[in-house]
């Protein structure tokens, strides 16, 4: 049973444009998300994160929107560029004290197109 | 600071024998954490700790033994190595409870075929 979804594999955009990468989830349980990066042959690294408190969270080009009701959370780049091209997993946690265990995505491969 | 180091980055099994795949940090986290990545399955968890002498299974454990003697390494150990275990594993480590909840440190990853 896959808590996290990213059901679009791969995404294309052109250099300059807005990328959005979505993700849903269906554990209510679930009160923190975040997004990591990907490159091949390395390990994921941390972009950017959002409490369930809120509903956006911005850094640089990345911002993180959450709607709790939906259970839908999106990252949007912009502008887009050629080095943000790799894999996009979204990762959600639940408050469990001493527990930081992250349930992820199945991750979106971006493309950004010069 | 180092960051997260994982042992060996790629090595080639066949089925049935054993092997054990290091991970060490050197941020004095407490919290460490083994996942496997395979194509179209995102990273799931195989086993964790959270602290010296600590550890839980995660999403999928079977086939995977996990210990934790020092705060700084966490060794996964593969005791009878299957082709169904042929993945890329990552070894994790936070700080947990931090400011920055859930923000885990990743190491570089050790890509096992297992003929």
């Amino acid at each position: 049973d896959q808590q996290v979804k990213q059901n679009s594999p791969s995404l294309s955009v052109q250099e300059g444009r807005i990328s959005i990468l979505n993700c849903d989830y269906t554990n209510s349980m679930f009160d923190y998300f975040l997004w990591y990066k990907k490159y091949p042959a390395e390990g994921p690294t941390f972009l950017i994160s959002i409490s369930s408190i809120k509903d956006k969270n911005e850094d640089g080009r990345f911002t993180v929107f959450l709607n709790k009701s939906a259970k839908h959370l999106s990252l949007h780049i912009v502008p887009s560029q050629p080095g943000d091209s790799a894999v996009y997993f979204c990762a959600a946690s639940a408050q469990d004290f001493g527990n930081e265990k992250l349930t992820f995505g199945t991750g979106t491969r971006l493309t950004i197109i010069p | 600071n180092a960051g997260v180091t994982q042992t060996p980055k790629f090595q080639v099994l066949k089925t049935g024998q054993s092997m054990t795949l290091q991970c060490a940090q050197d941020m004095n986290h407490e919290y460490m954490s083994w996942y496997r990545q395979d194509p179209g399955m995102g990273l799931r968890l195989i086993h964790y700790s959270v602290g010296a002498g600590i550890t839980d299974q995660g999403e999928v454990p079977n086939g995977y033994n996990v210990s934790r003697s020092t705060t700084e390494d966490f060794p996964l150990r593969l005791l009878s190595a299957a082709p169904s275990q042929t993945s890329v594993y990552f070894c994790a480590s936070t700080q947990w409870g931090g400011p920055r909840r859930g923000t885990q440190y990743f190491g570089p990853g050790t890509r096992l075929l297992v003929l």
